[in-house]
């Protein structure tokens, strides 16, 4: 079966510009996580959705933000980017939650310039 | 709020065994120990999780000492494919939806010499 997909890999913006990060989870997974990787705070916990709802939430400001559709596509948001931002973003799906066996996608890498 | 704390990197040769530590001393009744392999440029890739006692699957073991404050992956007989970064997860199964966060650890280099 098809794996996790997210798009766009790659994407350059400029401080103070918002962005939207999407993500499709492998089919029948109904929890998806998103995930914050940079050289200096390693693989950090965004927000997981399941089932449309907001589930967990790690420790990131009002700036992050996310949704999930009833297809279980979900979709990452930064508003008013920062230069701190730029990082590879994860997504990865599972059945229950991000306890269980995640997959994980192949990443957005965000550069905030 | 479990904090894990793992050795930043590693060295082996070719068809050891390698034992990677992660210590989670604030680990949680309803937390589970999972650990994934990651390559550069790709998301990390399921490896092997587990409760208590000891989990094998086809790849790895995972030991987990009774008081669960800290886990151990083990990957027998090591190849070059095998240099990655490898994370631990402490996080709980069912989660209520109250803010509560999951820990990766620092992650662990292994490197894989000929």
């Amino acid at each position: 079966k098809a794996g996790v997909t997210q798009t766009p890999r790659y994407l350059i913006k400029t401080r103070g510009q918002q962005v939207t990060l999407s993500c499709s989870p492998i089919s029948g997974h109904r929890s998806v996580s998103w995930y914050q990787q940079t050289p200096g705070q390693g693989l950090q916990f965004l927000f997981e959705y399941f089932s449309e709802t907001q589930r967990n939430k790690g420790n990131f400001p009002g700036r992050f933000s996310g949704r999930q559709f009833s297809n279980s596509r979900s979709e990452m948001n930064v508003s008013t980017l920062e230069l701190g931002d730029s990082a590879l973003y994860l997504c990865a799906s599972s059945l229950q939650g991000p306890a269980y066996e995640q997959y994980f996608g192949p990443g957005t890498r965000l550069t905030v310039t | 709020l479990a904090k894990t704390t793992q050795p930043i990197s590693m060295d082996s040769y070719e068809g050891q065994e390698v034992n990677i530590t992660c210590s989670h001393n604030n680990i949680a009744t309803n937390d589970y120990i999972t650990w994934y392999q990651q390559f550069p440029s790709q998301g990390p890739r399921f490896i092997i999780q587990g409760y208590k006692t000891k989990v094998t699957n086809e790849v790895a073991s995972l030991f987990i000492p009774a008081d669960r404050k800290s886990s151990t992956l083990s990957l027998p007989r090591v190849s070059l494919s095998d240099t990655a970064v490898y994370y631990c997860l402490v996080g709980a199964l069912i989660s209520s939806g109250s803010a509560r966060q999951l820990t990766f650890g620092s992650g662990t280099q292994l490197t894989v010499l000929p």
